[in-house]
């Protein structure tokens, strides 16, 4: 199985500030014959379950804000919140989907400063 | 309005069973692959089971193999997680899942039910 590793494990950021997840897969996710990268984050606010934010590597799912973007390539992957708020206080997880199982990260835990 | 609803959770003792449903309502289920994760109390996202439109491909994790069953019933609408030989480390709460893409293999899931609680404890 492909091991998904996020650092860091938690991370506090004051509000309007940047924050930065990244993300390391045990082999790479990128498909060569069609170049695109099998990884996608999700949010997950207490008490509910996972929300979509972001697939194929860097492509935003709909409704989903502007500020949060994401970027890598192979083998290392990033979540950026470009100003961060609020309603941003969640946990954070990587997946790759490139192979069977498909296998998330640990969370990040992303907290006010 | 798209949506996923589980039911079926509960305390369980050790070696028991419980079956779990889904019921999905707003798309076309039948459509879609779906896809069963599970999630101990204060820990991560773990992938459990899949199935696809049809239900005639299923694959599962290792931890689950030869003790749980995924299956759906389009006519219903509804999807399954039959779990037999229950063991304390299966507590967790459990989510459907919908693939994100008509008719597609890839597992990105767009929508999620809220889950239901499952314990194993005697």
């Amino acid at each position: 199985d492909i091991v998904m590793t996020q650092s860091p494990d938690s991370l506090a950021v004051s509000l309007g500030e940047r924050a930065t997840i990244n993300c390391k897969s045990s082999q790479s996710v990128l498909y060569s014959s069609n170049n695109k990268n099998y990884l996608a984050w999700y949010q997950q606010k207490p008490g509910q379950p996972p929300n979509l934010l972001i697939y194929w590597a860097s492509t935003r799912e709909s409704g989903v804000p502007d500020r949060f973007s994401g970027s890598g390539s192979g083998t290392d992957f990033t979540l950026t919140i470009s100003s961060l708020q609020a309603e941003d206080v969640a946990v954070y997880y990587c997946q790759q989907y490139f192979t069977t199982p498909c296998t998330f990260g640990q969370g990040t835990k992303l907290e006010i400063k | 309005e798209v949506q996923l609803v589980e039911s079926g959770g509960g305390l369980v003792q050790p070696g028991g069973s419980l079956r779990l449903s889904c019921a999905a309502s707003g798309f076309a289920f039948r459509s879609y692959w779906m896809h069963w994760v599970r999630q101990a109390p204060g820990k991560g996202l773990v992938w459990v089971s899949r199935i696809n439109g049809d239900g005639s491909s299923t694959r599962y994790a290792d931890s689950v193999k030869g003790r749980f069953t995924i299956s759906r019933d389009n006519a219903k609408n509804t999807l399954y997680l039959q779990m037999n030989s229950l063991r304390a480390e299966d507590t967790a709460v459990y989510y459907c899942a919908r693939v994100r893409g008509y008719g597609d293999a890839n597992d990105v899931f767009d929508i999620w039910g809220q889950g239901t609680m499952v314990t194993v404890s005697s």
